[in-house]
């Protein structure tokens, strides 16, 4: 059960939109619709953001989106707002109760 | 309102075990959702520790699996961690949080720093 790779930095600017990208096996993200996407501010709880590759809790902005394809899930954020500066990981059920995270991506609202 | 607490002490002593609680409010632990503990290293990334379902069966990070103990308490609505052998490494906040079979975590505690010295 190896971590799901993600790149450790991406940036943007406001209003523009931003993708960070999230990639496992075959045994993981492309085996299952099962891809969750965390916001994390310094100091605080992790905030799920997406949950099963594209739903969004109530409460999530609209401008917080996901997609999967093949063994690779993306979010991707549109109009980039200073608050979305956060720490983001994703997330992937892998199978027999057991589930992996992303390293993280740290993203730069510039 | 569902909320998550975790408690337990904050340093812990190499060799020892580290043993946290997270109370749960506003959902029972044993009518659904997989209840699980996470942890996040100062500065890096989350790991996921493992798992307990509907009070019973429990599910562990194969990484961890050897030291790892997770079990439950219905009358309290409350579940606990265990990790045996500390060493620094395991130096980490740790959250609690609950979620479905997606492993989607919907709630969770506000972690507690555990620090691994002597």
């Amino acid at each position: 059960q190896s971590a799901l790779t993600q790149p450790p930095s991406a940036s943007g600017s406001p209003g523009q939109s931003v993708t960070i990208s999230c990639t496992g096996t075959s045994s993981d993200v492309g085996g299952y619709n099962y891809v969750s996407w965390y916001q994390q501010h310094p100091g605080i709880a992790p905030k799920l953001i997406i949950y099963e590759v594209s739903k969004r809790p109530s409460g999530v902005p609209d401008r917080f989106s996901g997609s999967k394809s093949g063994n690779t899930a993306s979010l991707t954020v549109s109009g980039l707002q200073a608050e979305d500066e956060a720490d983001y990981y994703c997330s992937s059920y892998a199978g027999s109760n057991s589930w992996v995270f992303g390293g993280g991506t740290k993203l730069t609202v510039l | 309102q569902v909320q998550l607490q975790e408690s337990g002490p904050g340093l812990v002593k190499p060799s020892e075990t580290l043993s946290l609680s997270c109370a749960v409010s506003g959902y029972s632990i044993s009518s659904g959702y997989y209840w699980g503990w996470i942890r996040q290293p100062p500065g890096k990334g989350l790991e996921w520790i493992g798992s307990i379902y509907q009070s019973g069966n429990t599910y562990y990070n194969p990484s961890l699996k050897s030291r790892v103990t997770i079990s439950a308490d219905t009358s309290k609505n409350q579940f606990s961690l265990k990790v045996s052998s500390v060493t620094a490494a395991d130096t980490a906040v740790y959250y609690c949080a609950r979620h479905p079979r997606s492993g989607s975590l919907d709630y969770w505690g506000q972690g507690t720093l555990v620090t691994v010295s002597s």
